[in-house]
């Protein structure tokens, strides 16, 4: 079935780096754009980056710009999320999508001392 | 960017009754495609968010005809003709037609 699952999440020090993946299964993931969207603890969604179906174009949440870098394998069928200076405030449940219609469960990052 | 306000923040519903929910956002979301790409989506507690409508109308495979996507523009509403057990979450609106996207603060629905 379709389905997307995030992995490499975990507690890091600020200042740390952290690459998270996500692993598409059920659908031609080459052929769509994804997303990557985090929820802080008890918060609201936050977009975080997009990256198109060929890799021609990346955007990203000012938030996260310059710290963070999406890429993708369509040989793996895999999405990364490179998060580089992290900080406190990077601390949230990080979920990839497809167009907001798939979505996987979540990987959890903890930037903390 | 484009700021989505949501109103109410949270609302409490008795089983049955209708529901509305809107979402304003601070600059058009028409987009020069001729699309309007505005998304209502769903996070019932515990899960992963579910998109229910698409493009301000578009319900999504699966999602129950109690809902329903309205709007233009700058204004948008969610509404929910019959409130179930299983509507309880929160409903954020979300903006895709202007980058950086943009999501809604949230409304939590609950039931009385």
């Amino acid at each position: 079935q379709v389905q997307l699952v995030e992995s490499g999440g975990g507690v890091v020090q600020p200042g740390g780096s952290l690459r998270l993946s996500c692993v598409a299964s059920g659908f031609t993931f080459s052929n769509y754009g994804m997303h990557w969207v985090r929820q802080a603890p008890g918060k609201g969604l936050e977009w975080v980056a997009f990256i198109r179906y060929d890799r021609s174009s990346e955007y990203y949440a000012d938030s996260v710009k310059g710290r963070f870098t999406i890429s993708r394998d369509n040989s793996k069928n895999t999405l990364y999320l490179q998060m580089t200076s992290l900080r406190a405030e990077d601390t949230a449940l990080y979920y990839c999508t497809m167009a907001f219609d798939i979505w996987g469960q979540g990987t959890m990052v903890t930037v903390s001392s | 960017d484009v700021v989505m306000t949501q109103s109410p923040l949270s609302l409490s519903v008795t089983l049955g009754q209708p529901a509305s929910i809107s979402c304003r956002s601070s600059q058009s979301l028409a987009h020069s495609d001729g699309n309007t790409y505005f998304n209502w989506l769903q996070q019932r507690p515990g899960q992963s968010p579910r998109r229910l409508i698409y493009k301000v109308s578009n319900r999504e495979s699966g999602v129950p005809d109690r809902f329903s996507g309205s709007g233009s523009g700058t204004d948008f509403t969610l509404k929910i003709s019959r409130v179930e057990a299983e509507d309880v979450g929160v409903y954020y609106c979300m903006q895709g037609t202007h980058w950086p996207l943009t999501f809604g603060g949230g409304t939590k629905v609950e039931i009385k």
